[in-house]
């Protein structure tokens, strides 16, 4: 069974502070990485894919970067913001096109 | 503007009485999939169409079905719908199939609630 854990599940942090998280998988049968924002009231965005050991990524605030060898892509956020507030999946994309989500980290952003 | 639409947002049925649920796209993607969302869970794939080809996920109860009339279009019908059913159903679409390099666009979801 294939699962892809996320912690913490919440966090809860000061605007203007720096935070990340994690994503971790079975690495075995790996294909792709990725990592989606869904606030509430929205559909999930995407902010990242990534497939290859070592990948980084950034969008504006938002990096993350992937390990596949020890299965763990971590996702940062660097000075927090109230908008960042959301919840953050990752899913992982196997080889036999299945796509497997995490529970997701819930991130709240304290005023 | 919105690419993967769906309708409606709320949905409240009765337990037992079928419902079907709506998704459109104007991404003309060739992949378009539906997922189960419990309150803290993981989003739970329940099956996938590749342009016609429907492929079922083996854990998907025999109560949830889908229909795929054109690319656009992508419905979810449960036919008795049980207590356990309450949840975000999410539509979401790809190019292609290979989970690769390839996002998925979601649609806002539809909040299922069973009397």
């Amino acid at each position: 069974i294939l699962n892809v854990e996320q912690s913490p599940q919440s966090l809860h942090v000061q605007e203007g502070d720096s935070t990340n998280f994690t994503c971790s998988f079975p690495s075995s049968n790996f294909y792709a990485l990725h990592w989606y924002r869904w606030e509430t009231a929205k559909s999930p965005e995407a902010l990242f894919v990534m497939t290859l050991n070592g990948d980084e990524k950034k969008k504006g605030r938002i990096s993350a970067t992937l390990n596949t060898k020890e299965g763990y892509s971590y996702l940062y956020i660097k000075g927090s913001q109230p908008e960042d507030s959301a919840t953050y999946l990752c899913a992982l994309g196997r080889r036999d096109d299945k796509i497997i989500f995490g529970k997701g980290t819930r991130l709240h952003i304290l005023p | 503007d919105a690419m993967v639409i769906q309708n409606p947002r709320y949905q409240v049925t009765q337990f037992g009485k079928p419902v079907t649920l709506s998704c459109s796209q104007t991404l003309n993607h060739n992949v378009m999939y539906w997922y189960q969302q419990k309150s803290s869970q993981a989003p739970k794939l329940l099956f996938h169409y590749y342009d016609k080809d429907f492929n079922n996920e083996a854990d998907t109860p025999d109560n949830f079905q889908s229909r795929r009339p054109n690319t656009s279009f992508c419905f979810l019908d449960i036919r008795s719908p049980g207590l356990g059913d309450a949840a975000m159903y999410l539509c979401a679409t790809s190019r292609d199939l290979r989970t690769g390099n390839q996002p998925q666009h979601f649609g806002d979801g539809t909040r299922l609630s069973i009397l």
